[in-house]
C-alpha cells in the first residue's frame, strides 16, 4: 500500500461544474496536509494546505480533511478550464523525518468547455 | 516572488559522467530540497538541507551527493551518471518547515536530465 494515494485519473469535469480530488494516507499521525497543482511542463505550486479537521476555503477552492477516516479533499468550485492540470496530494506524516513530505502520484484534471 | 532557479533546462549526459545541477534561491531560505520525479511514482525526496553544511539523506540518495556551501545554493551531484538516473530533477526551497502554518515549498523550474 502506498503511503499517500490519489486516483490518477485523468477526471474529466465540464466547465462550471465542481470538481472532486481525493487523497487518502496511511500515517495515522500525520499533522499537515497540501494539494499542490502542476501545468503539463511546469512546477508544483502550493494552492491550499490544511491542518486540523474540517473545511477550509480559499476562492474558488475548498480543502477537506478527515484525519479519522485518513482522507484529505480538494475542491473546486466552478471550474475554469485554466483548472486543468495534474494535482498533488501531499502530507507531512510521522514515520520520516520532519523535513519529508510524501507525495501522491497526482490526479490529472481536465475542465472540458 | 521567491526565485528559485536551476541551471539547465534540459540537459544529455553519458554513462558515468560526473554530473552537477546547481540550484539558487533568491530568498534567504534555511531549507532546500532535491526532488527527482518520475510518471506514476510522485516527487520522491533525494536530500535536504536546513541549514549551511548541514544535510540529510532524504528516500532515495544512493547514487547522490549534495553540496550546500553558501545559503543561496544547493547543488546535487550525480558521482557517476547511470541510465536509471534519468529523471526530471525539482529543487525547492522553503522559509519555515517545522510546523506554524506557513509550510510552503518553493520549485525551480526543473532539469530534464537524460543519461544515455
Amino acid at each position: 500500500q502506498k503511503e499517500v494515494e490519489q486516483n490518477s485519473g485523468p477526471l474529466s469535469v465540464p466547465e462550471g461544474a465542481i470538481a472532486s480530488l481525493n487523497c487518502t494516507y496511511s500515517d495515522r499521525g500525520s499533522q499537515s496536509f497540501f494539494w499542490y497543482r502542476q501545468y503539463s511542463g511546469k512546477s508544483p505550486e502550493l494552492i491550499m494546505s490544511i491542518y486540523s479537521n474540517g473545511d477550509k476555503e480559499d476562492g474558488r477552492f475548498t480543502a477537506q480533511l478527515n484525519k479519522a477516516s485518513q482522507y484529505v479533499s480538494l475542491l473546486i468550485r466552478d471550474s475554469q478550464p485554466s483548472d486543468s492540470a495534474t494535482y498533488l496530494c501531499a502530507v507531512k506524516g510521522t514515520l520520516h523525518s520532519n523535513y519529508q513530505l510524501i507525495w501522491g502520484a497526482g490526479t490529472k484534471l481536465i475542465i472540458k468547455p | 516572488d521567491v526565485k528559485v532557479t536551476q541551471s539547465s533546462r534540459y540537459l544529455v549526459k553519458r554513462t558515468g559522467e560526473k554530473v552537477f545541477l546547481e540550484c539558487v534561491q533568491d530568498m534567504d531560505h534555511e531549507n532546500m530540497f532535491w526532488y527527482r520525479q518520475d510518471p506514476g511514482l510522485g516527487l520522491r525526496l533525494i536530500y535536504f538541507s536546513y541549514d549551511v553544511k548541514m544535510k540529510e539523506k532524504g528516500d532515495i540518495p544512493e547514487g547522490y551527493s549534495v553540496s550546500r556551501e553558501k545559503k543561496e545554493r544547493f547543488s546535487l551531484i550525480l558521482e557517476s551518471a547511470s541510465t536509471n538516473q534519468t529523471s526530471m530533477y525539482l529543487c525547492a526551497s522553503s522559509l519555515e518547515w517545522t510546523g506554524g502554518g506557513n509550510e510552503k515549498l518553493f520549485f525551480g523550474s526543473g532539469t530534464q536530465l537524460s543519461v544515455l
